[in-house]
């Protein structure tokens, strides 16, 4: 089955600790992105990668960091998480850049206390 | 710069009534691609259709329809006879080569369809 897996799905976490979220999809998609959902701002886009070892800002970078060795997996990493990183986050895939069907995962909803 | 407006915050309607759901974007390329996702109570993003910018046609899908209007830069989406189950949050989204690989999204609408 085509997906796009991300985990943890839930994650209470403190201020400063480390985390990564992961994000893995089976359909040799070129494109990954990382999104985050607030309440009232939609959908922002956090990362994306066009292929293995590429990647660039989205309009929300900051706090963020994100890796693609390789073609399936795009990890979204908080170094040092703080309370306004509490929010719905989604990965993203798409065979296409601008123009494709973007596949998301279930999202993964973190709390930074 | 690319933008995409959903006015509509919330909308609630009686099952049976038809309910339209308002976008309207902004963008100076002249190539580019508007999409609706849905987002159930579960919380997954489900993709409806994506439209060219060239392909002004407007598109019926069983209930769903959508009304894409460059001169107005608008790309409407309308339910017909809604159920209970069309109850979620409705994103319209632009893609286009000036905000480079970019998806971006609308605030969203909550659509609310009561028995």
């Amino acid at each position: 089955e085509a997906q796009v897996t991300q985990n943890p799905r839930y994650l209470i976490t403190v201020t400063g600790k480390k985390l990564t979220v992961t994000c893995s999809q089976n359909m040799n998609h070129e494109y990954m992105s990382w999104y985050r959902q607030d309440p009232g701002l939609g959908l922002r886009q956090i990362y994306y990668s066009m292929n293995v070892e590429v990647t660039d800002k989205g309009d929300v970078p900051e706090g963020y960091k994100v890796s693609r060795k390789e073609k399936r997996n795009f990890p979204l990493i908080l170094e040092s998480p703080s309370p306004n990183q509490t929010s719905l986050y989604f990965c993203a895939s798409s065979q296409g850049f601008f123009t494709g069907e973007l596949f998301f995962g279930e999202g993964s909803r973190l709390t930074v206390l | 710069a690319q933008k995409v407006t959903q006015a509509q915050t919330e909308i609630s309607v009686v099952e049976k009534e038809d309910v339209t759901l308002d976008c309207v974007y902004e963008t100076r390329d002249t190539t580019y691609y508007l999409f609706w996702y849905k987002q159930p109570p579960s919380g997954e993003l489900v993709f409806l259709i994506r439209r060219n910018s060239f392909d002004e046609q407007n598109e019926i899908s069983g209930r769903y329809s959508w009304n894409f209007q460059k001169s107005t830069s608008s790309f409407n989406f309308t339910i017909t006879a809604s159920q209970v189950v069309d109850s979620a949050v409705y994103f319209c989204a632009l893609s286009g080569m000036e905000y480079g690989n970019k998806l971006v999204f609308g605030a969203g609408t909550i659509l609310r369809v009561k028995s």
